[in-house]
């Protein structure tokens, strides 16, 4: 089955509201999380890393946080707006080779 | 798109045929992969090289076979295509060691008829 997954595969949003969007791993050993954003049409796009010795990392507007504990990942856009409507995927190293994707969530933003 | 091209972008096919997508780089980049897309799926790693002549498989290879004969290129064949490897595939490049952050190309969609 799959190792990354994320909880919803849908979100819908207003603008101006924060976006939180899940992702649960199975994997205790992979120490590195990406999350991605894919636009209609292109290919995924980098938003924000976290190893695993971080519980936090923030960029622009995207906060990244990751529970060991609980296997969790989560990707937070604060005041989203509608330009950030997509898809996103958490993924994870695993074996220090490939990036393992979760399943992706469709957030969409309205105005 | 960190110098990534992928060709054909589109290509329709019948089933039986061989198929084969070029994903190139301009970055000599040492770590290259092929993905590919569907609904529900993600996602999904099918090969990936570390070098010329240096592969390995994926979660989903059955069905596919790569080659990287220099470091700008890397290909991945469909000796005979099935209606169930129509797809969108993804080609991506690591500009670390191993699966860092990756960069993906454009994209090649195939329908196999």
């Amino acid at each position: 089955g799959e190792s990354v997954g994320l909880h919803l595969p849908t979100l819908s949003v207003q603008e101006g509201d924060n976006s939180i969007i899940n992702c649960a791993y199975s994997n205790s050993a992979s120490d590195y999380f990406i999350w991605y954003k894919q636009e209609s049409g292109k290919g995924p796009q980098f938003i924000i890393d976290i190893r695993s010795n971080m519980d936090k990392r923030q960029g622009q507007r995207v906060t990244v946080l990751l529970n060991k504990t609980v296997k969790h990942l989560s990707l937070q856009i604060a005041a989203t707006q509608p330009g950030d409507s997509a898809v996103y995927f958490c993924a994870e190293n695993q074996a220090g080779t490939a990036l393992i994707f979760g399943k992706g969530t469709t957030l969409s933003v309205s105005s | 798109d960190a110098g990534i091209t992928q060709s054909p972008r589109h290509k329709v096919t019948e089933t039986g045929t061989p198929v084969t997508l070029r994903c190139h780089q301009t970055e000599n980049h040492r770590y290259m992969y092929w993905y590919r897309q569907d609904p529900g799926h993600g996602l999904r790693l099918i090969h990936y090289s570390y070098g010329v002549k240096d592969t390995d498989k994926g979660e989903v290879s059955d069905g596919y076979s790569v080659s990287r004969s220099k470091t700008e290129d890397f290909l991945l064949t469909l000796e005979s295509a099935t209606s169930s490897q129509t797809s969108v595939y993804f080609c991506a490049i690591s500009t670390g060691q191993g699966a860092g952050e990756l960069f993906f190309g454009e994209g090649s969609r195939l329908t196999v008829l």
